[in-house]
C-alpha cells in the first residue's frame, strides 16, 4: 500500500515562530487531508488539498502532486497550535483507504 | 451545521463485557468510516459503508468486532466480548463521496477495558 512519511516527528518552537511540516507519499493520490489533533484528542480538519495551494488565516498548505509531497505552513504560532499534525492520503490505485502518516508533534512554548 | 456525533465520549468497562459505540454522520453524507487510534498502530481504518452497505471490513481485527448501519443517520460498532487490548480511541468519520472528498471526523470515543 501507499506509504506516508511526515517530518519532522517532533518540533518545539517559541510562540510567534513560523514552522513548516512536510508530508511525503509514495504514490499518486486523489485525496490529501491535513488534520490537527488537539490535546483533547479531537481530529480537526485543516485542509483538503490533493493539489495546489490553500490558505486559512495563519495556516496554509501546498501540495505538489507530481513530486508527491505536501507542506503545511504555520505562521506566528500560538500555544493553541500545539498538538499532533497528521497528513492522510488516498492513493489513485489500490484500496481507496485513507492512510495516515505517523504525525508531527508540535509544541509551542509561551 | 452539526458535525459527526459520537457517543459515548468515554467508556470504561470490564473485560468480557459488550461495548457499543454509536455514530451519527453528517446529514447527506453517503460514506461512513470507523477508525481506531492506538499508540502502537496509529490511526487505522476498521470498516466503511456506502449508502448503509458495508463495503470493506478487512480492517476489523477479529470476529469480536461487528458494525452495522441500519439507516443513513446511525451506525454502531460493537465489541463482544471486550478485551484489554481493545482499549483505544475509536473515531467515526463521514463524507459525501469517497476518494475525492474530505472525510469529517467525530470527537472520538475513548475506550478503556479493564
Amino acid at each position: 500500500g501507499i506509504q506516508v512519511e511526515q517530518s519532522p516527528p517532533d518540533l518545539i518552537l517559541q510562540e510567534g515562530a513560523n514552522s513548516t511540516l512536510r508530508c511525503n507519499f509514495s504514490d499518486s493520490v486523489n485525496n490529501l487531508q491535513w488534520f490537527h489533533q488537539n490535546p483533547w484528542g479531537q481530529l480537526i480538519n485543516l485542509f483538503y488539498i490533493p493539489s495546489g495551494t490553500k490558505q486559512n488565516g495563519r495556516l496554509s498548505a501546498t501540495t505538489v502532486a507530481t513530486e508527491r509531497y505536501s507542506l503545511l505552513y504555520i505562521s506566528s504560532s500560538q500555544t493553541t497550535d500545539s498538538g499532533v499534525y497528521f497528513c492522510a492520503v488516498i492513493s489513485n490505485f489500490g484500496n481507496e483507504k485513507l492512510t495516515f502518516g505517523t504525525g508531527t508533534r508540535l509544541t509551542i512554548i509561551p | 451545521d452539526a458535525g459527526v456525533i459520537q457517543s459515548p465520549r468515554h467508556e470504561v468497562t470490564e473485560m468480557g463485557q459488550e461495548v457499543t459505540l454509536r455514530c451519527k454522520p453528517i446529514s447527506g453524507h453517503d460514506y461512513l468510516f470507523w477508525y481506531r487510534q492506538t499508540m502502537m498502530r496509529g490511526l487505522e481504518l476498521l470498516i466503511y459503508f456506502n449508502n448503509n452497505v458495508p463495503i470493506d471490513d478487512s480492517g476489523m481485527p477479529e470476529d469480536r468486532f461487528s458494525a452495522k448501519m441500519p439507516n443513513a443517520s446511525f451506525s454502531t460498532l460493537k465489541i463482544q466480548p471486550s478485551e484489554p487490548r481493545d482499549s483505544a480511541v475509536y473515531f467515526c468519520a463521514s463524507s459525501f463521496g469517497h476518494s475525492n472528498q474530505p472525510q469529517h471526523f467525530g470527537d472520538g470515543t475513548r475506550l478503556s477495558i479493564l
